[in-house]
Order: structure tokens, then sequence, then C-alpha cells
């Protein structure tokens, strides 16, 4: 069972937006701003999205942003494209020097 | 541009040690903005962290799996290396090796391995 709780899907039409939910707890999404979202495509390595609840990586389209209130932290994707179609996977620091991942939402495109 | 590659044996039996490298090109692994990690993936589930490290050997471990693991970094190699003791079935997984900038908490695992698949059997 993982540490983060995550929906098991979502889905959205192309251009439409979608949101991913994080749910964990003030030890850990909701007591630090150290909250990063991954996409990853099968028999792919994982790619960083966004980190530090809002902030993206150089590369990473405008399309996608996050943010966090109280102990949920959120992924939009605006714009859906097909590209878009993967697992997203939510990652926070839990205090004492652990860091816990959820269990993963699988983003179809209609 | 940074690359990370693991290798190391694909089959491991049971109660045995699991054992991975991590080789780091296009940066210096001694970088005082780097940290560096194991993130572990079994079949068809999701990413569990493993541990980190920096440079210096500081070591961070989650604390399920500490009693069975250990990273460390060899700077003349630009490498550092997973250890997992006493091995069983469910440690079958893909093993990836990634790096994040600091703090030492930080979750933004911004370069990473292709992975490498590890299967407990035998």
């Amino acid at each position: 069972q993982s540490a983060l709780t995550q929906p098991p899907s979502a889905s959205g039409s192309p251009g439409q937006s979608v949101i991913i939910s994080c749910s964990g707890t003030s030890s850990d999404v909701g007591g630090y701003k150290s909250v990063s979202w991954f996409q990853q495509h099968p028999g792919k390595a994982p790619r960083l999205m966004i980190y530090d609840v809002s902030k993206r990586p150089s590369g990473v389209p405008d399309r996608f942003s996050g943010s966090k209130s109280g102990n949920t932290a959120s992924l939009t994707v605006s714009g859906l494209q097909a590209e878009d179609e993967a697992d997203y996977y939510c990652s926070s620091y839990a205090g004492s020097n652990n860091l816990v991942f959820g269990g993963g939402t699988k983003l179809t495109v209609l | 541009q940074l690359q990370l590659q693991e290798s190391g044996p694909g089959l491991v039996k049971p109660s045995e040690t699991l054992s991975l490298t991590c080789t780091v090109s296009g940066a210096s692994i001694s970088s005082s903005n780097s940290y560096w990690g194991w993130i572990r993936q079994p079949p068809g589930k999701g990413l569990e962290w493993i541990g980190s490290i920096y440079y210096s050997g500081s070591t961070y471990y989650n604390p399920s799996l500490k009693s069975r693991v250990t990273i460390s970094v060899d700077t003349s190699k630009n490498q550092f290396s997973l250890k997992l003791s006493s091995v069983t079935a469910a440690d079958t997984a893909v093993y990836y090796c990634a790096r994040h900038r600091p703090p030492a908490y930080s979750s933004g695992w911004d370069y990473w391995g292709q992975g490498t698949l590890v299967t407990v059997s035998s």
C-alpha cells in the first residue's frame, strides 16, 4: 500500500483539462513544499514534470501545472494531447529523511 | 548532458545480496549540487524510493528497507552502488538510479537511468 493516495485512473478528451489528485497527511504532502510529479510511458523511465509543488523543469510544457491545498496535491494537465497518455506518480518528502510515492494514476486520452 | 546507467546481474537467488552500480557521465558525482539515489518498480506496480547518497557519503534510506540496504559512492570511478541483502521474490523489480538537486529532502528526481530488471529466483 502506497503512502500517498492517487486515483487509479483518469481520462479526458483531446483539448480538455484533467486534474489528478495526490492525498497524503500533514506528515508528508501537507507538511512540506517538496512535492513532485512524474510522467511514465510504458517501458520508459519516469520523467520529472513538476517539483516543489508547482515548479516546472526546463522543457516541460506549460500545459502541466501543480498545486497543493492542505494535505492534497494536484497535477493539472490542460489542453490534453495524445502524447500525455501515460502513468503519473506523485512524490513527497515525509520527514526524517524519508521520501514516499503515490500508487500512480493511468491517464487515458479518449 | 548528464546520463546515468545501471549495471549488474539480472538474476539473483533468494537470500542472496543484490548488487547494482550506477555509472554517471556528463557530470561529476562529487558535485555539491547533486544527490544520487535508487528507486525501484515491481512489474506492473508503482515506484518505491530505496535510498539516497551525497558525494560526502551521507546516506538516507527508506525505513522499510533500511536494515537490508547499503548505498555507497566511488568518486574515483564516478559511480555509486546499491546492495540489498537477503532478497526475496518481493524484491523483483526494475531498479532505477537517479539524481536530484539539493536539498537532501527534495523529491525532484530530474535525471534517471534507463532502469534494469532484477529478478529474484532460484
